[in-house]
């Protein structure tokens, strides 16, 4: 099972929106409803930001948001700000009832 | 509130085995299942499997199959995997997570860096 493919790094100024992809196969994204983002900051263990494409966790912020069109899905940040800044990855269930995570984005804040 | 918690740190030698343990707490443990996660140093989130703390059925990725075993003890509510046959490669922070259904991995341990050197 291949890596899902995600932009290495995406950058933007405090306040603007900012668009993350990743990009799986039928087998994967394009053929569940279970993809998920999850943020990690250094040295800390990741944290589920979006499920099910586009539902936030209780806490997490509306700021962030999430879709999905064929085999490609999204996370948008809006109103960027400094706590944002961290590595971000997606995930999704497979056909083979396994899971598979994404290369992982780097977000900046400039 | 939902919390795993993992053991130490650990240093083995190639060809050793380890045993990570994962131990939760604030829900019913037997609801979910467990998925393991590691992390390279410096690299990205690698799925290794799941397992089911309400039957103890098991899936892994295909790559560990045969190295990895993994298990739940419902009476202290800890789940456990073990790696066996290590090579340098398999230094990693291990992360275990609550797992809905399946299919959504939400809540995260802490992490247990395994460290792989002669």
């Amino acid at each position: 099972q291949s890596a899902l493919t995600q932009p290495a790094s995406v950058s933007g100024s405090p306040g603007q929106s900012i668009t993350i992809s990743c990009t799986g196969t039928s087998s994967d994204v394009g053929g569940y409803n279970y993809v998920s983002w999850y943020q990690q900051h250094p040295g800390k263990a990741p944290k589920l930001m979006i499920y099910e494409v586009s539902n936030r966790p209780s806490g997490v912020p509306d700021r962030f948001s999430g879709s999905k069109s064929g085999n490609t899905a999204s996370l948008t940040i809006s109103g960027l700000q400094a706590e944002d800044e961290a590595d971000y990855y997606c995930s999704s269930y497979t056909s083979s009832s396994t899971y598979v995570f994404g290369t992982g984005t780097k977000v900046t804040v400039l | 509130q939902v919390q795993l918690v993992q053991s130490g740190a650990e240093v083995k030698k190639p060809g050793a085995s380890v045993k990570v343990s994962c131990k939760a707490s604030g829900y019913t443990f037997t609801s979910y299942g467990i998925s393991w996660v590691r992390q390279a140093p410096g690299q990205g989130l690698e799925w290794m499997g799941w397992i089911s703390a309400y039957n103890g059925n098991t899936n892994y990725a295909q790559k560990l199959q045969g190295r990895v075993t993994m298990t739940t003890d419902t009476s202290t509510s800890t789940a456990y995997m073990e790696l066996r046959s290590l090579r340098s490669d398999d230094t990693a922070v291990y992360y275990c997570a609550r797992t809905v259904a399946g299919t959504i991995i939400d809540y995260w341990g802490q992490g247990t860096l395994v460290t792989v050197s002669s």
